[in-house]
């Protein structure tokens, strides 16, 4: 089915690991997103894709790496985690022109111990 | 001031009542304005977007938006239990990303 994809749904990992959320759209969006959502910050934005291997800083991007190598992938990666960490991460993507309108994937709820 | 403020709720309206849900931003130049609704433990999906001044209607719902006053608002006529959700403002803040600049939302909620 087309859509956005992510994986894994939920994922509880330890302090200092290496952790990677993927994310994974059939609809060859050029622009991709990923977003955390923390109680009393709403939705905030760590980083963005314009197209393959084209990527930048959000809002709050400190602790994470991020690629793309293919328009239909945009794997994020947390090199070493942290308690402050432990989130809902969500990814999204939208056409490359006309609206702003962004869809999302289902999200990965991270837990780090 | 926060980019996108919303007032977090919940709003509590009995069912058949009309849900007002508003949201402000701080960008005179932001020119696209979306309605994104999420239950609990989903993801947001969107549910409107306006572009211009004025009034625009999607079946139950209907977004305002006032650029001179920089104020958005989602009515919700003929609110049911099952539009018991968060809503969330998002605005494109002119900033080059071209990503979505989101409020906190409000919690809705429809009493039976």
């Amino acid at each position: 089915d087309a859509g956005i994809t992510q994986s894994p749904r939920y994922k509880i990992t330890e302090t200092g690991r290496q952790v990677t959320l993927m994310c994974h759209q059939t609809w060859s969006h050029s622009y991709m997103f990923w977003y955390r959502q923390d109680l009393g910050h709403g939705l905030r934005l760590i980083y963005y894709s314009a197209a393959a291997d084209i990527t930048d800083k959000g809002e709050v991007p400190d602790g994470y790496v991020v690629s793309r190598s293919k328009t239909e992938n945009f794997p994020l990666t947390l090199e070493s985690a942290t308690r402050s960490q432990t989130s809902v991460y969500f990814c999204a993507s939208r056409p490359p022109t006309g609206s702003y309108e962004q869809y999302f994937g289902p999200g990965t709820r991270l837990t780090v111990t | 001031q926060k980019e996108v403020e919303q007032n977090s709720g919940p709003l509590s309206v009995p069912e058949g009542a009309i849900a007002s849900l508003n949201c402000t931003y701080s960008d005179r130049g932001s020119q696209s304005f979306f309605w994104y609704r999420q239950y609990s433990g989903k993801s947001p999906e969107l549910i409107m977007f306006i572009y211009s001044n004025g009034d625009k209607e999607d079946g139950r719902f209907t977004a305002q938006l006032n650029k001179a006053s920089q104020y958005v608002s989602l009515l919700i006529r003929d609110s049911q239990p099952s539009d018991s959700a968060t809503y969330l403002c998002a605005v494109n803040i002119p900033t080059g990303r071209r990503a979505l600049t989101f409020g906190s939302g409000t919690r809705l909620q429809v009493q039976p």
